[in-house]
């Protein structure tokens, strides 16, 4: 079945400390990816997405994921995080075909420590 | 833009009530979709629609309704409430990136308590 794991449930950083947010999918064929980030108390915000090229892909904010297509992966990075990135964030994959729906992960809540 | 609009943000109700979660987008977006995240399990897909008058089921269909008449709005209906129900509904919206599989829009959500 298809799926998307994403193994941090739970991660706490301190400021300025590096982030690196682990997802899998479970399909082998042409995916779209994205990761999604949703502050308390708000709704779910893009925060940057791969359909093709470059594996490396740069989203808002300073964030950056990396597709490995041999490892199934798309991991979410950020050199340095600030306390205004506690959230939630979700790694989501469309699996293609005509519905274009998403498959999220069950998310991973950031908190920075000041 | 508007982008996606839900009401209402919040709502209590009873076991055995019955009420609408409403979605309107002002995108023009063929695709619609209603989730509904609980803690710890991510988004789960309830229902979606990939134009007006066509709808289809997602992973937890059961106690839920749908309909889209048009391709602005996708209301959402719970006939017979049960605690099991008591959640966070997101609506989305979102048309075909060039790539094939677009981004979603998500409105702001309706957390909807059930006792």
């Amino acid at each position: 079945a298809q799926s998307v794991s994403q193994h941090n449930h739970h991660v706490i950083l301190s400021e300025a400390a590096s982030l690196e947010l682990g997802c899998n999918y479970s399909y082998g064929g042409t995916v779209n990816l994205f990761w999604y980030v949703q502050y308390p108390g708000q709704h779910l915000q893009l925060l940057l997405k791969y359909f093709s090229g470059d594996p490396l892909v740069k989203g808002i904010k300073g964030f950056e994921a990396e597709f490995i297509k041999s490892k199934f992966s798309f991991n979410l990075r950020k050199p340095s995080v600030q306390w205004s990135d506690t959230a939630e964030y979700f790694c989501a994959v469309n699996y293609g075909g005509a519905t274009n729906k998403l498959i999220f992960g069950t998310g991973t809540l950031l908190a920075v420590q000041p | 833009n508007a982008g996606v609009t839900q009401t209402p943000k919040f709502r209590i109700l009873k076991i055995g009530q019955s009420m609408t979660l409403q979605c309107t987008q002002d995108m023009n977006h063929n695709y619609m979709y209603w989730y509904r995240q609980d803690p710890g399990m991510g988004l789960k897909l309830i229902y979606y629609s990939v134009g007006a008058g066509i709808t289809d089921k997602g992973e937890v269909p059961n106690g839920y309704n749908v309909s889209r008449s048009t391709t602005e709005d996708f209301p959402l209906r719970l006939e017979l409430a049960a605690p099991s129900q008591t959640s966070v509904y997101f609506c989305a919206s979102s048309t075909r990136d060039r790539g094939g599989g677009g981004e979603l829009f998500f409105g702001e959500g309706s957390r909807l308590t059930v006792l």
